[in-house]
């Protein structure tokens, strides 16, 4: 089956950089995305990494390393908006529509 | 404003009622989904409409109806649930690359309380 990990909170300060880790199972594997979801928001899509090495993408930038089935998620110059649940995400193995999503980080920027 | 509209944003309903829940999108995208969210679980896919074609359905039970009358809408019709059915309802729309990229977009969600 298809699986991934990520921590369940994060918390950090006000202009610092964090960083969301996530791991996954899956037997095929055609990327990782990540969406961030502010609390009674919609989850919003953030960025997607196909190929291993680090995308940026303004404050954000996702990692990949396809042979360590890990990337993560990093968050430079924090701001209180930030403040969210992020969550990683790939393609279903039976399907091309079907994304399995982590369980999700809840990130707290704190003054 | 994600271009996917979601209503109603909040319902509750007895265990006998009927309800829907209706989506919206104006983007132009050829895909559309149903995802549940429940409290400190994965989102979780339930329908998935292409081209008005259900192309995906992962079990749900029969208490969830879908329809898709055209691209760009989406109906969940609920009969007959249970209180472990509450949740958050989310409507996510597709261009054909999503498949590609994993880009959706989502609504806000209709939450619902079942009683």
């Amino acid at each position: 089956g298809q699986s991934l990990e990520q921590p369940s909170e994060v918390t950090a300060v006000e202009g610092a950089i964090v960083q969301i880790n996530c791991t996954y199972q899956t037997s095929g594997f055609y990327g990782l995305s990540w969406y961030q979801q502010h609390d009674g928001g919609a989850p919003t899509f953030l960025s997607y990494n196909a190929l291993d090495g680090l995308e940026e993408t303004g404050r954000f930038s996702s990692f990949l390393s396809r042979s360590d089935s890990y990337g993560y998620l990093l968050l430079q110059e924090l701001q209180m908006k930030d403040s969210a649940s992020y969550f990683c995400a790939v393609r279903g193995e039976d399907s091309s529509y079907k994304l399995i999503f982590g369980s999700g980080t809840r990130l707290l920027v704190r003054p | 404003e994600t271009g996917v509209t979601q209503t109603p944003r909040h319902l509750v309903m007895g265990m006998t009622n009927k309800k829907s829940l209706k989506c919206e999108q104006h983007l132009g995208h050829n895909a559309m989904y149903w995802y549940k969210q429940s409290a400190k679980k994965p989102l979780e896919l339930m329908f998935v409409y292409s081209l008005e074609e259900r192309v995906e359905n992962n079990s749900v039970p029969s208490r969830f109806s879908p329809e898709c009358p055209n691209s760009s809408h989406l109906f969940l019709h609920l009969h007959t649930l249970q209180p472990e059915d509450s949740a958050l309802y989310l409507c996510a729309s597709s261009p054909e690359g999503q498949r590609i990229t994993g880009e959706l977009f989502f609504g806000e969600g209709s939450r619902l309380t079942v009683l």
